[in-house]
C-alpha cells in the first residue's frame, strides 16, 4: 500500500519547456489536488479534481493544465515552464465528503531555468 | 478571503521545555482545521483535525486546541524528534467538502538536545 505517489521527484527544466507531472493514489479517494510551496508562501493550491473526468481550479492555477482521466491518477502539465514556476509541487488526496482529511504526496522539486 | 497566520515563524526550545505555537483563522465559515508536520524535503504528514470551538485533540506529547479565531498547538517535554515544521490549514465550509486548504506559513521548531 504505498498511499500516494509522485513522479518525478526532482526535475530541472529550461524555460520554455513542456513536463507532466504524475501524482499516483492507491486509497480509493476520489479528491485529488495539486498545491505548490515556495519559501516563505503557505502551500498554495494550483487545481483539483473531484472525480474522474472533472477538473477545477484552485487559488493559482495560471500556466497550469490537469487532467484526471484514471480515478487513481492525476496530472498536472506544465506546457510552457518559467522560472516563475520553479517550486516545490505536492499532490494530496480525501476521500470524498465532509469532515475528512488530505493526505499529501512526497513532493516534486521542479527547477526552470 | 480565507486566511491564516502562524506565529512565531520560528522557535528554538531545549529538550523539555513546553511550549505553544499559534494559528489564527479568518474563514466564511469552517469546515475544519487541520495540523500537519513536515520535515525537510518530505511532504506534509497529518497530525489532528478539529471541527468546533472547544474541541482537543491530543497524540503523544502534542496537544491541539481550538477557538472561534485561533488554534494552538501545545508541545509537552519536546525531545529532538519532534524538530519539524508545523502547518496550520483550514478548509471552508461549503463546496461538499471538497474545498481545497489555505495553509499557513508554518512554523519552524527546533529542539536542542
Amino acid at each position: 500500500n504505498a498511499g500516494v505517489t509522485q513522479t518525478p521527484k526532482f526535475r530541472v527544466l529550461k524555460t520554455g519547456q513542456s513536463m507532466t507531472l504524475l501524482c499516483a493514489q492507491d486509497m480509493n479517494h476520489e479528491y485529488m489536488y495539486w498545491y505548490r510551496q515556495d519559501p516563505g508562501m503557505g502551500l498554495r493550491l494550483i487545481h483539483y479534481s473531484v472525480g474522474e473526468g472533472t477538473t477545477a481550479k484552485g487559488e493559482v492555477p495560471d500556466g497550469y493544465n490537469v487532467s484526471r482521466l484514471k480515478k487513481q491518477n492525476f496530472l498536472l502539465g506544465l506546457e510552457s515552464a518559467a522560472p516563475s514556476q520553479t517550486s516545490v509541487y505536492f499532490c494530496a488526496t480525501q476521500t470524498a465528503g465532509a469532515l475528512h482529511t488530505q493526505y499529501f504526496g512526497p513532493g516534486t522539486r521542479l527547477t526552470v531555468l | 478571503e480565507d486566511q491564516v497566520t502562524q506565529s512565531p515563524e520560528a522557535l528554538r526550545l531545549q529538550e523539555g521545555e513546553s511550549s505553544s505555537l499559534n494559528c489564527s483563522y479568518t474563514v466564511s465559515g469552517l469546515r475544519g482545521l487541520f495540523w500537519y508536520r513536515q520535515d525537510p524535503g518530505k511532504g506534509p504528514e497529518f497530525l489532528f483535525t478539529l471541527y468546533s470551538a472547544g474541541e482537543e485533540k491530543e497524540k503523544e506529547r502534542l496537544k491541539a486546541t481550538l477557538t472561534k479565531k485561533e488554534s494552538f498547538l501545545h508541545i509537552t517535554a519536546p525531545k529532538p524528534e519532534d524538530s519539524a515544521t508545523y502547518l496550520c490549514a483550514v478548509q471552508p465550509r461549503g463546496g461538499g467538502g471538497a474545498d481545497g486548504l489555505t495553509f499557513g506559513k508554518g512554523t519552524h521548531l527546533i529542539i536542542q538536545p
